[in-house]
């Protein structure tokens, strides 16, 4: 089982350039969720998705923007990347049937703003 | 709103001592309460995870966490801390909208 697969591992990018951080689960999920993570505050929520076709703002979406076209995948577009946004980015999923589902985590893309 | 709360950003502990994580939560509904582990340049596993009913719950690698409603914590312990076991530990509450709300993460180290 692939489970949750992100795509790149890493990345530098230079201030003002764009990119696409890919994500894709295997395991049919319904709810998929963008986190950044910085040293010492935890995972804080970008965006997240309920389904295809339904995303919704997180505790900290401003310069990301999101999509969900199919079921097993869920794209984190960064259109003008800023130093802010040096980060670890980690996709996860988890089954709809309620709070106790535990999440399902990718390896993470590390990126750089520079 | 629900709130998580990690004492100790590093914890250090002796190879074979007892290995003690603290977790203190903010709920305002009956929370689930999950432990994970995230091992160098990899992303976050499952260790265990409460949901209703026994509030001793057993987890991977031989850890486990016990909830304790009226102190509002969910504590992370392992018997025997073993050299694998360093890694980052985080403790995360599911809220009303069973979005999850994390702690800030506690690094664990071992000393030979």
């Amino acid at each position: 089982n692939a489970g949750v697969t992100q795509t790149p591992k890493f990345r530098i990018l230079k201030i003002g350039q764009s990119m696409t951080l890919q994500c894709a689960q295997d395991m049919n999920h319904n709810y998929m969720y963008w986190y950044r993570q910085d040293p010492g505050m935890g995972l804080k929520l970008i965006y997240y998705s309920v389904g295809a076709g339904i995303t919704d703002k997180g505790e900290v979406p401003n310069g990301y923007n999101v999509s969900r076209s199919t079921t097993e995948d869920f794209p984190l577009r960064l259109e003008l990347a800023a130093p802010s946004q040096t980060s670890v980015y980690f996709c996860a999923s988890r089954s709809e049937q309620g709070g106790n589902q535990p999440q399902h985590f990718g390896d993470g893309t590390r990126l750089s703003i520079l | 709103a629900q709130s998580v709360t990690q004492l100790g950003s590093h914890v250090s502990v002796s190879e074979g001592a007892l290995v003690l994580l603290r977790c203190n939560y903010s709920s305002s509904v009956p929370p689930y309460l999950f432990w994970y582990v995230q091992y160098p340049n990899q992303g976050l596993q499952l260790l265990l995870k409460y949901t209703t009913g026994a509030t001793l719950v057993k987890g991977i690698n031989g850890f486990e966490a016990e909830f304790k409603k009226s102190e509002t914590s969910f504590h992370l312990t392992k018997p025997s801390a073993h050299m694998s076991d360093a890694a980052e530990y985080f403790c995360a509450v599911s809220d009303s909208n069973y979005q999850l709300i994390w702690g800030a993460g506690t690094k664990l180290i071992i000393k030979p």
